[in-house]
């Protein structure tokens, strides 16, 4: 079974509104990380989160982790056209490098 | 950095037929993934290396499914005989150590 389950599966938001993204777990991780995939491309990494961090920015993207909830949110403020993609995130709960990813978000960003 | 590169982009082959896939790392990366996506179990990590030796290959579905990595520069997957239900997009990932990791484009398999 899927370690990280994302929620919402699917958002559609209008260009230049948040995008707000949910992962839930199961078990205890070390690190989370969020990936976004276009359509038709490989998987790109976003963002790193360990364990004993609550919160981590990079650039219009914030991803705060509550282990106590075993959950993380992935924001994505001021969205543009081009954030459209699938949003997926990924524990270490089986291991350091055996990332279990989640099913995924796909996000569409309306002109 | 040409980044993680995978041959071929896509590959059509039928029922029976070997297939196998290729993926270059990036050099200096001393972990290589492979990793399969369908639209019914999403994304599944088949097997993984450490300094060119299989760590993990429990998710590798069945004995009709190999890899290798005869160096730190090139790995294969290998699929003999191959089935429909085969049919996804692999991927290959490479990373240096337990840190983020890099993708490449995927092959897209079609088992007829």
């Amino acid at each position: 079974s899927q370690q990280g389950e994302e929620d919402p599966q699917a958002l559609s938001i209008q260009e230049g509104e948040n995008a707000t993204m949910n992962c839930s777990y199961k078990t205890s991780i070390n690190n989370l990380q969020w990936y976004r995939q276009n359509s038709g491309r490989g998987l790109v990494h976003l963002i790193l989160i360990r364990s004993n961090e609550r919160e981590k920015h990079s650039g219009r993207l914030r991803v705060t982790l509550d282990t106590s909830k075993k959950s993380s949110s992935l924001l994505i403020t001021a969205s543009r056209a081009a954030d459209t993609a699938s949003y997926f995130c990924a524990t270490d709960a089986e291991g350091a490098q055996k990332l279990v990813f989640g099913q995924g978000t796909r996000l569409t960003i309306n002109p | 950095d040409a980044g993680v590169i995978q041959s071929p982009r896509h590959e059509v082959t039928e029922m029976g037929q070997e297939v196998t896939l290729r993926c270059k790392p990036i050099s200096g990366h001393n972990s290589l993934f492979w990793y399969r996506q369908t639209m019914m179990r999403g994304l599944e990590l088949l097997i993984y290396f450490n300094n060119n030796v299989p760590i993990d290959d429990s998710g590798m579905p069945e004995d009709r499914f190999s890899a290798k990595m005869p160096n730190a520069s090139f790995s294969t997957l290998k699929i003999q005989p191959s089935e429909p239900r085969d049919s996804a997009v692999y991927f290959c990932a490479s990373s240096l150590g337990a840190h983020e990791q890099f993708f490449g484009p995927g092959t897209r398999l079609t088992v007829l």
